[in-house]
């Protein structure tokens, strides 16, 4: 049964900083992996898709990696802003077509 | 390019009543998917609807039943509501399995009193 697991569950960081969020899933047989931003009470913003051939994407001040055989992703944010304060998800499509979800990022940047 | 319309976006109702979501998808998306969000947990995944069908079902009981119409927009149906069905649902629109990945609405905040 695939699970997802995002650490750590909450990031508080000074305005400025790189920072890395990480993801990381026990079966390998996915189609996809996909991260999503999410805004206190709000919907699901999808931030970066990486298909399972793909090594990584980019997107803005966003980066995301994928090694597959390992089991983990990575969402890089470079330089970063209040603004950038959110919940971060990663979900990936298991072999079965299902989306699985990881609990969760909750990022704080201090201005 | 209109992305995942959900309409109402919040919504008060009693114990006991019924409620309907509605969901469009994405232009060029045939699949939708919902989801229950309670506050501070991830998206429970409820079901899936394609072609006009249900597809797949995640763990919730047969009062939450929904409906897929030809033009892709699809409903969810909950009956006999209880105070644990307060959440945020959230519709999800996609193609090909979603290999292309999903489209999130903004979802619609149930409340039950």
């Amino acid at each position: 049964k695939q699970e997802v697991t995002q650490i750590p569950a909450a990031l508080s960081v000074p305005e400025g900083e790189n920072l890395v969020l990480n993801c990381s899933f026990t079966d390998s047989a996915i189609y996809n992996l996909q991260w999503f931003r999410q805004d206190p009470g709000k919907g699901l913003t999808s931030l970066l898709l990486i298909q399972s051939s793909q090594r990584e994407q980019t997107s803005g001040r966003l980066n995301a990696s994928l090694d597959k055989s390992s089991g983990r992703s990575t969402l890089y944010i470079a330089a970063s802003q209040p603004g950038d304060s959110a919940t971060y998800l990663c979900a990936v499509l298991d072999s079965n077509y299902q989306l699985i979800w990881g609990a969760g990022t909750k990022l704080i940047i201090k201005p | 390019d209109a992305g995942v319309t959900q309409s109402p976006t919040h919504l008060i109702k009693t114990r006991g009543q019924q409620v309907t979501l509605r969901c469009s998808p994405k232009s060029g998306h045939d699949t939708v998917s919902w989801y229950q969000q309670a506050l501070g947990q991830g998206p429970q995944f409820i079901f899936q609807y394609y072609e006009e069908e249900e597809r797949q079902r995640g763990n919730f009981p047969d009062r939450f039943s929904g409906h897929q119409f030809p033009n892709y927009s699809s409903e969810l149906n909950v009956n006999a509501l209880l105070l644990g069905d307060s959440a945020l649902y959230l519709c999800a629109s996609s193609r090909q399995g979603g290999t292309y990945g999903y489209t999130f609405g903004s979802g619609t905040r149930l409340t039950v009193v």
